[in-house]
């Protein structure tokens, strides 16, 4: 099986930067994706990471450990639209194709 | 290109009754993904459809069914409903199967059910 582990929710403050973390356990690792969801609306795709190191995507970054089992998605120059739950969803091969196993998501709160 | 899109987008239902929810891909996509998301336990995987068949399946009971259309579309049907099954029921498509190495997931609005 798998298990995902993020923090619930975070807080942070326009213009600064924020790193939310995520651990998994899995047995066919093949790849994690961060996703963004805003209330009321479907998740919309940040990013994804198959090898370690970091991957940059403008204001967003995302760095993967595959023989720690972690992550983190690191947002910089924070928006006050930034505010939604981050959800990091890793893929298992032995699993099956492209059904993911998301974590409970991160809600992140961006103050002024 | 059209996103994915789902219909209906809110319903209704009594325990007990049954209710079937429709996904249509982005064109081109060949799989499609179901997931219940509720506030309690997050986005959870239902099951993935690939060329009209099932590819895998998530640890829901078998009163979740589905299935895909030649046209790619996709179909999940819950029979007796129960309280607990009140949630946002995303689907998600993408573009090829179980060799792609890099396979991203374009999510639906969703179809929120609510039952009473």
């Amino acid at each position: 099986g798998q298990n995902i582990d993020q923090p619930t929710e975070m807080t942070a403050t326009e213009g600064a930067i924020v790193q939310i973390n995520c651990t998994y356990q899995t047995s066919g690792f093949n790849g994690l994706f961060w996703y963004q969801q805003h209330a009321g609306e479907a998740p919309t795709f940040l990013s994804y990471n198959v090898l370690d190191g970091l991957e940059e995507k403008g204001r967003f970054s995302s760095f993967l450990s595959r023989s720690k089992g972690y992550s983190y998605l690191l947002l910089k120059e924070l928006q006050m639209k930034d505010s939604a739950s981050y959800l990091c969803a890793v893929r298992d091969l032995l699993g099956g194709a492209d059904g993911l196993t998301f974590g409970k998501g991160t809600h992140l709160i961006i103050q002024p | 290109k059209a996103g994915v899109t789902q219909t209906p987008r809110y319903l209704i239902k009594t325990r007990g009754q049954q209710v079937t929810l429709s996904c249509s891909p982005i064109s081109g996509h060949r799989s499609v993904s179901w997931y219940q998301q509720t506030p309690g336990q997050g986005l959870q995987f239902l099951f993935e459809y690939f060329s009209e068949t099932q590819r895998n399946k998530g640890n829901f009971p078998g009163r979740f069914s589905g299935r895909q259309f030649s046209n790619s579309r996709s179909e999940m049907n819950v029979s007796t409903l129960e309280l607990g099954d009140s949630a946002l029921y995303l689907c998600a498509s993408s573009l090829e199967g179980r060799t792609s190495s890099y396979n991203e997931q374009f999510f639906g609005p969703g179809t929120r059910l609510t039952v009473l």
